[in-house]
């Protein structure tokens, strides 16, 4: 099965700073990588899909990009209300449709 | 709009059984596969597997097979997710979540599932 890593696991920013989020996929899955937003105590939200899109309504601070194996995730501009555990997920028809580890952004 | 609730909390003790309702309004429901995704306390996302509305058909993800049975009732819109056999091990909060064309869009509230003695 293709395993998903992300990096780090854990970070903290301050309000306004640039957040970069990485997930590894083992082998290349082209752009079939989705990235959910979990805030504290609440239900994962799908945030970007197909490696790049926005879902309708999240912020255009994020952004996705990325494409094989290597995809990263951009907060622009960290914001209060963006402290949550991040997650990629291998997206395609074939299953396993396997999550990356998670990666907690707290504000300095 | 589109809603899938889930069904109220449990707690049962080791060997016994629990049955997770997920039940979708707004939307055509065997238009759409439902997924399962475990969250144990503290932990990331796993993804359980799904199943194909459509046709019933269930995939199960490596380490869900065996006591973990998904199933439907397309009469009242309803998945369901049953484990049996419960272990300490299961407590976790329990998602349901809609397989969309492009990612897992809806997600119903969370079941939490404690297995203790």
């Amino acid at each position: 099965d293709i395993q998903m890593t992300q990096s780090p696991s854990s970070l903290s920013a301050s309000v306004g700073d640039r957040v970069t989020i990485t997930c590894r996929a083992s082998q290349g899955i082209n752009n079939n990588l989705n990235w959910y937003q979990q805030k504290p105590g609440k239900v994962p939200k799908l945030l970007i899909y197909a490696a790049s899109t926005l879902q309708s309504g999240v912020p255009s601070r994020f952004s996705g990009s990325g494409s094989g194996t290597d995809f990263t995730l951009t907060i622009s501009s960290l914001q209060p209300e963006d402290v949550a555990t991040y997650y990629c997920q291998r997206f395609n028809s074939a299953p396993p449709l396997t999550f990356g580890g998670g990666t907690k952004v707290e504000i300095k | 709009q589109v809603q899938l609730v889930q069904s109220e909390s449990e707690l049962k003790k080791p060997g016994a059984s629990v049955k997770v309702s997920c039940k979708a309004s707004g939307y055509t429901f065997t238009s759409y596969g439902m997924s399962w995704v475990r969250q144990a306390p503290g932990q990331g996302l796993e993804w359980m597997g799904w199943i194909n509305t459509n046709t019933g058909n269930p995939t199960y993800a490596q380490g869900f097979t065996g006591r973990f049975v998904f199933s439907l009732d397309t009469s009242v819109a309803t998945a369901y997710l049953q484990i049996s056999s419960l272990k300490a091990e299961d407590t976790a909060v329990y998602y349901c979540a809609r397989v969309g064309i492009l990612g897992l869009d809806y997600w119903g509230q969370g079941t939490l599932v404690t297995v203790s003695s």
